[in-house]
């Protein structure tokens, strides 16, 4: 059983597309996390849900909206695509907004051009 | 805001000897301090981790030190082994972070057999 899964694993697309990145967790976790890890490896934090609550939101532009229609699931999805968005979507999980017992999903590769 | 510091960013050692990787902060909330290690193409995995109570942790031949007056903490690797080579990541978490793990810009550590 994966524990945090993501869907698709890769995702080549044109500049301009809409697209949607899915991740469900089954670990009983109520936290959900989607962090983005650019072309030279750094890994930083888009948002944050709990309980289906948005807690973090940093700086994003507003074409990424994420969505979570319950606690195992944190769907995100992109407008207008742009070639800056190519990275690493990672998705994560963890029990009552804690940062230690984080499990990430495998990553889905984003690919623009 | 929360803000850390990693180096070196990239280390090459030879097989047996030590590794030592060190993240500085500034954000003296923060009270947990996990390392990761990402392989090529792998998601981040947690490989050991200290809270601010704590001045060492082992486990095997992984240790992380920290140092909360200096605001430094230090990852070690003793006998390192090719199969020890990956990028790897500090990070700090806790305090009013609600769950977010605030990451260091890597380090990309290479052992020669």
């Amino acid at each position: 059983d994966t524990a945090v899964s993501q869907t698709p694993k890769y995702l080549v697309t044109q500049m301009g597309n809409d697209k949607s990145i899915k991740c469900e967790q089954n670990l009983g976790h109520d936290t959900m996390y989607w962090y983005k890890q650019d072309s030279k490896k750094f890994l930083k934090i888009m948002f944050s849900y709990n309980n289906k609550e948005l807690i973090i939101n940093e700086t994003v532009p507003n074409r990424f909206s994420p969505k979570s229609p319950d606690k195992a699931h944190l769907n995100l999805h992109i407008n207008s695509l742009e070639l800056g968005d190519s990275a690493v979507y990672f998705c994560a999980s963890s029990h009552a907004g804690q940062s230690y017992g984080y499990t990430f999903g495998s990553g889905t590769r984003l690919t623009v051009v | 805001g929360e803000n850390v510091e990693q180096h070196p960013s990239t280390l090459s050692v030879q097989e047996g000897d030590s590794a030592v990787i060190k993240c500085t902060y500034s954000d003296s909330a923060s009270n947990y301090f996990p390392w990761y290690k990402q392989e090529l193409g792998k998601r981040p995995q947690l490989i050991i981790d200290i809270r601010s109570n704590v001045g060492e942790k082992k486990d095997q031949r992984i240790a992380v030190t920290l140092n909360k007056t200096a605001k430094h903490f230090s990852l070690h690797i003793t006998e390192t082994q090719p199969e020890d080579s990956a990028v790897y990541f500090c990070a700090l978490g806790g305090g009013t972070s609600y769950g977010k793990l605030t990451f260091g810009q890597g380090t990309i550590l290479t052992v020669h057999p």
